[in-house]
């Protein structure tokens, strides 16, 4: 149960686009299609943005996207916004248990 | 609309104990696998258990096996955490989770 990999931190400008990866192994991300993206504000719980590796819920933004390669997850949000400021977590269901990743804190420069 | 709320959180000792209800509505409760994740301050998500649509099937991560039990009651559409021999390393908020859909959490604190 190792948490998932992901970057401390991204930044980009508005308007610009960002990629956040979520490196997992063989027997989560890599093994099952069932990746989720959530974004979290301070003292908010989160909220699911992306499942199923690609799946946006209603009410999400086009804006946000994901993709899977491998053992390797992302999450791509383009035509930056200053409410994209926030943090954001992978996860990989295993049909057992979850993973998460560890989460990136994303700044609207 | 989905709602799920958490209530039970609190200060407590450690070795000590809590229960955490989450009522549940706006879905049939009953056809669905339900979770716990905690977040400890300023940290990130973790997973805590699962149990399945009739109880028969539950799973705890590690750190947690053999001190906390979930449960569920389907009449009431509620699932339950219950915590005991509570460690100062349990302080976290608690979310309920089905779906993809969070509760707004409660807090647990471990202190003396």
């Amino acid at each position: 149960q190792s948490a998932l990999t992901q970057p401390a931190s991204v930044s980009g400008s508005p308007g610009q686009s960002i990629t956040i990866s979520c490196t997992g192994i063989s027997s989560d991300v890599g093994g099952y299609k069932y990746v989720s993206w959530y974004q979290q504000y301070p003292g908010k719980a989160p909220k699911l943005m992306i499942y199923d590796v690609s799946n946006r819920p209603s009410g999400v933004s086009n804006r946000f996207s994901g993709s899977k390669s491998g053992n390797t997850a992302s999450l791509t949000i383009s035509g930056l916004q200053a409410e994209d400021e926030a943090d954001y977590y992978c996860s990989s269901y295993t049909n057992i248990y979850w993973v998460f990743g560890g989460g990136t804190k994303l700044t609207v420069l | 609309e989905v709602q799920l709320e958490e209530s039970g959180g609190g200060l407590v000792q450690p070795g000590g104990s809590l229960r955490l209800s989450c009522a549940a509505s706006g879905f049939t409760f009953s056809s669905y696998w339900m979770s716990w994740v905690r977040q400890a301050p300023g940290k990130g998500l973790e997973w805590v258990a699962n149990i399945k649509q009739d109880g028969s099937e539950k799973y705890y991560v590690e750190s947690v096996k053999g001190r906390f039990t979930i449960s569920r009651d389907n009449a009431k559409n509620s699932q339950y955490l219950q915590m005991n021999s509570l460690r100062v390393e349990d302080t976290a908020v608690y979310y309920c989770v089905w779906e993809g859909f969070w509760g707004q959490g409660t807090l647990v604190t471990v202190s003396s």
